[in-house]
């Protein structure tokens, strides 16, 4: 199986800070990386698609980058509500597998 | 728009069987795929397997000599069978469309397996 690496595995910011989580591949995956936000108590929330695509409803402050093996996820200006966990998936291979999670929260 | 339903018991006792079914309202459940991923308290996600509307499935090895899926198309449902549970599979389960990425998902159930 594909192994998902996110760093870091926690993070604290403040309400209008850039914020940057990579996710790393143990083999190329193409563009085949979505992301996914999960608050606590809730299902997680698909952001991205093939590493850049944003999914419909999603704000424009969240962005993703990547190819290969390394991938990023950027929050230009954090908001209250980004507060939460963000997992990288990947779809190149089956099984697809899930990154260990980044959480964000409040510094 | 479409949205999935879990129903299913939050208890079940060590070395007896999983049962859990997803119902899909605001849409068809013919033509898609239909997943089922896990969370243990605390921890990340785990794909299970996935089962298309035409009955065919495919589940991650790590799992496969213990797990079933199904889909009722009549009903609008779907289901997970995972057999012989221990502890390890003591999570929250939710359901959820697609098996390359996962755009709409179930509210989860949490399977708490009891000894």
């Amino acid at each position: 199986d594909i192994q998902m690496m996110q760093s870091p595995s926690s993070l604290s910011a403040s309400v209008g800070d850039r914020v940057t989580i990579t996710c790393r591949a143990s083999q190329s995956i193409s563009i085949y990386l979505n992301w996914y936000q999960q608050k606590p108590g809730k299902a997680p929330k698909l952001l991205i698609q093939v590493a850049s695509r944003l999914e419909s409803g999603v704000p424009s402050r969240f962005s993703g980058s990547g190819s290969g093996t390394d991938f990023t996820l950027t929050i230009s200006s954090l908001q209250p509500e980004d507060f939460a966990t963000y997992y990288c998936q990947q779809s190149n291979t089956s099984p697809p597998t899930f990154g260990g999670g980044t959480k964000v929260d409040v510094k | 728009q479409v949205q999935v339903q879990q129903s299913g018991p939050g208890l079940v006792k060590s070395s007896e069987t999983l049962s859990l079914t997803c119902t899909v309202s605001g849409g068809f459940i013919s033509n898609w795929y239909w997943s089922w991923i896990r969370q243990p308290a605390g921890k990340g996600l785990e794909w299970i397997g996935r089962v298309y509307s035409s009955g065919t499935t495919k589940y991650n090895a790590s799992l496969k000599s213990r797990v079933t899926m199904s889909v009722d198309t009549s009903t609008n449902q779907f289901s997970l069978s995972l057999s012989s549970v221990t502890a390890a599979d003591t999570a929250v389960y939710y359901c959820a469309t697609g098996d390359a990425a996962f755009d709409i998902w179930g509210q989860g159930t949490m399977v708490t397996v009891s000894s």
